[in-house]
């Protein structure tokens, strides 16, 4: 089973503030990852795609990155509607997801 | 597209329960069918995966006490559960991909299962 660690677990930003969140793979998942948001309440939404592809109707200030074993979700300046858990899910082996990183205000 | 979940409920340990999809907006044909949980306070899990083609794929935490299934007819996919455990108390989700893809892009808005005598 190919085991996806997020970090931090929770990042505490404000509104316009730049969000870096990182994704480990225990091991290659090439580019088959994926990143969702959750908000309390709601099922999640698909964000991003093949790592960095956006998925449609979602906003250009979410980007991501990476390859292999290491991937980052960006968002370049928080709105507030942003503030929600974030996944990540490999599609290499199965289908995995981290643990969630939490985005709160600060 | 819209996924709409049904069946949750309260149930004994040990006991069984059938989760309903009923899938709406798509090409049935051109999607698998997947279930996902998400225990109280924690994060995602996958749970089972039937290919259009009919295909089937289980988590090993569920393997052998859960079935999935989908009816062509009526746009639905279905969750048998049996020898049902208090960790498996969760809200279920359905959720879409479309064949080849593997991402979860579309999503129902869950169904409770509680397991507790």
């Amino acid at each position: 089973e190919i085991v996806l660690t997020q970090s931090p677990a929770t990042l505490s930003l404000s509104p316009g503030e730049r969000a870096t969140l990182s994704c480990r793979a225990s091991q290659s998942v090439s580019n088959y990852l994926a990143w969702y948001q959750q908000k309390p309440g709601q099922a999640p939404r698909l964000l991003i795609y093949d790592a960095s592809n956006r998925a449609t109707g979602i906003p250009a200030r979410f980007s991501g990155s990476g390859s292999g074993t290491d991937f980052t979700l960006t968002i370049s300046s928080l709105e507030p509607e942003d503030f929600a858990v974030y996944y990540c899910q490999q599609r290499t082996n199965w289908w995995t997801f981290g643990q969630g990183t939490k985005v709160e205000i600060k | 597209v819209q996924l709409v979940e049904s069946g949750g409920g309260l149930v004994q340990p040990g006991g069984s329960l059938r989760l309903s999809c009923a899938a709406s907006g798509l090409t049935f044909s051109d999607y698998a069918m997947n279930w996902v949980r998400q225990a109280p306070g924690k994060g995602l899990e996958w749970v089972s995966t039937i290919g259009s083609g009919g295909g089937t794929f289980y988590a090993d935490s569920v393997k052998g006490r859960f079935t999935i299934s989908r009816d062509k007819s009526k746009n639905t996919v279905n969750l048998h559960m049996n020898s049902l455990r208090a960790e498996d108390t969760a809200v279920y989700y359905c959720a879409s991909f479309p064949n080849g893809e593997h991402y979860f892009d579309n999503w129902g808005q869950g169904t409770v299962v509680t397991v507790s005598s």
